[in-house]
């Protein structure tokens, strides 16, 4: 159980173009999703918090904007990179946290989902 | 300021060999200790999770130990295979409602033949 998905697993696009990646919690129901990106041989850096039907939190310096999040069910959030540039290339990963109710505290990572942009 | 160091930042072990990765958290208050594995190209795989009360979990040829007067956590890799070549993250999660996981910048293994 608690298995969490991404699409797409890469993605090539033009510069100035807008992605959208989606994180989906396959078999719970994830009150709380968070975007992380990674740049290689670094760690992950959280960019936003998404809770279900409300506006995600962004971290310091995450241009919200540009990282478009949206949380519309208990099961599913997309984040979008609009108008990507070469250096939002980059190694994004979704993580959903079970829902309080089921009193666990644990998050779950997706596969995640190699952004190229040319 | 929260902050969670592991070392060494890389490690090269032959196969059937035994390894252990530190880390020291400074992360208060504290709620629980995580060990990652993190193949190249894919998400983190949760290995174990320590609560304060707890000194070691095991999970196959993991062991993790935590040390929660001294902030240390360590884990031990027993008869290494080529396929535990990976990153390895320590995350230590904050006892509040914002659920934030802070990161340690991870160990490199590299196993070989």
């Amino acid at each position: 159980g608690a298995v969490v998905s991404q699409h797409p697993s890469w993605v090539i696009c033009k510069s100035g173009t807008s992605v959208k990646i989606e994180c989906r919690s396959l078999d719970f129901q994830a009150t709380t999703m968070f975007w992380y990106r990674q740049f290689p041989k670094q760690s992950l850096m959280l960019m936003a918090t998404s809770n279900e039907g409300s506006k995600a939190t962004y971290e310091q310096g995450v241009e919200k904007d540009k990282f478009l999040i949206n949380h519309a069910s208990l099961t599913l959030s997309t984040l979008t990179v609009t108008s990507a540039h070469p250096e939002d290339s980059s190694f994004y990963i979704c993580s959903a946290r079970v829902s309080a109710t089921s009193g666990r505290n644990e998050q779950f990572f997706g596969p995640g989902t190699r952004l190229t942009v040319l | 300021k929260n902050q969670v160091e592991q070392s060494p930042q890389s490690l090269i072990i032959l196969e059937g060999k035994n390894c252990t990765l530190q880390c020291n958290y400074t992360v208060s208050p504290f709620s629980n200790l995580r060990w990652y594995k993190q193949d190249t190209g894919r998400g983190p795989v949760s290995l174990t999770i320590m609560t304060f009360s707890e000194n070691t979990k095991s999970n196959g040829r993991y062991t993790a130990t935590l040390d929660a007067d001294t902030k240390q956590s360590s884990l031990h890799i027993t008869a290494s295979q080529l396929s535990d070549s990976a990153s390895y993250i320590c995350v230590v999660s904050e006892r509040d409602s914002s659920y934030k996981l802070i990161f340690g910048s991870g160990t490199r293994l590299l196993v070989r033949p």
